[in-house]
């Protein structure tokens, strides 16, 4: 059974850097998205971006120039680095896996259980 | 790509049959997913491509629609359905568009 599991700071000063780690396992990295999906409270999903297996990315146009993602395949993790927080980005971050099939598009099939994060001084 | 869902809210009581509706601002096919999420808990997948049951996902869960209007239905609804369900894009890819969310209550 593939699990996720998210891990670093639950709370960041304004004007910081968050870096989150997602450790994954029951399974390979090989062939799937990574990617991380936030949640301000008590309010609506948002999706980050993705790194693929092979090492492409793509983020949210609306948080592109703040995000950077990594993955290293040979310690089943991936990682989220989100520069200059603010209160706006206080939320639950998940790390989720994405699967696809030809015809049938992507979808996450498996979450971590989430981290809050926290951005205040 | 917007994806709106209605309602926003509803009350249903245990035995209901619910259907809840995702409508995409262009057509993205069949590249539909629907999420359920708890309160404190992460989302989890029940229906991907706009009708294929995940697997461990009960019956009593289906989805429909193609093009701009899709519909998550959940029939005889049990206590363990209060939740909140999530449409979600994949055709405009390499973006991700949620849907507000709905939140289904007891009556």
């Amino acid at each position: 059974q593939v699990q996720l599991q998210e891990s670093g700071p639950g709370l960041v000063t304004p004007s910081e850097t968050l870096s989150l780690t997602c450790t994954v396992s029951g399974g390979s990295m090989s062939r799937f998205y990574w990617s991380w999906v936030r949640q301000p409270p008590g309010k609506g999903l948002e999706w980050i971006g993705y790194m693929y297996y092979s090492g492409s990315t793509n983020y949210n146009p609306s948080l592109k120039s703040r995000v950077t993602i990594s993955i290293d395949t040979s310690k089943n993790q991936f990682s989220l680095k989100l520069t200059s927080m603010t209160a706006a980005d206080t939320a639950v971050y998940y790390c989720a896996r994405e699967s696809s099939e030809l015809f049938e598009g992507y979808y996450f099939d498996y979450w971590g259980q989430g981290t809050l994060v926290t951005v205040s001084s | 790509i917007q994806m709106t869902q209605s309602p926003s809210s509803l009350s249903a009581s245990v035995g209901d049959r619910v259907t809840i509706t995702c409508r995409a601002s262009q057509s993205i096919s069949r590249f539909l997913n629907w999420y359920q999420q708890k309160p404190g808990k992460a989302p989890k997948l029940l229906i991907y491509a706009a009708s294929s049951l995940q697997s461990g996902v009960p019956s009593r869960f289906s989805g429909s629609g193609s093009g701009t209007d899709f519909t998550l239905t959940i029939s005889n609804l049990q206590p363990e359905d209060f939740a909140t369900y999530y449409c979600q894009q994949s055709y405009t890819t390499p973006q991700r568009t949620f849907g507000q969310g709905t939140k289904v209550e007891i009556k």
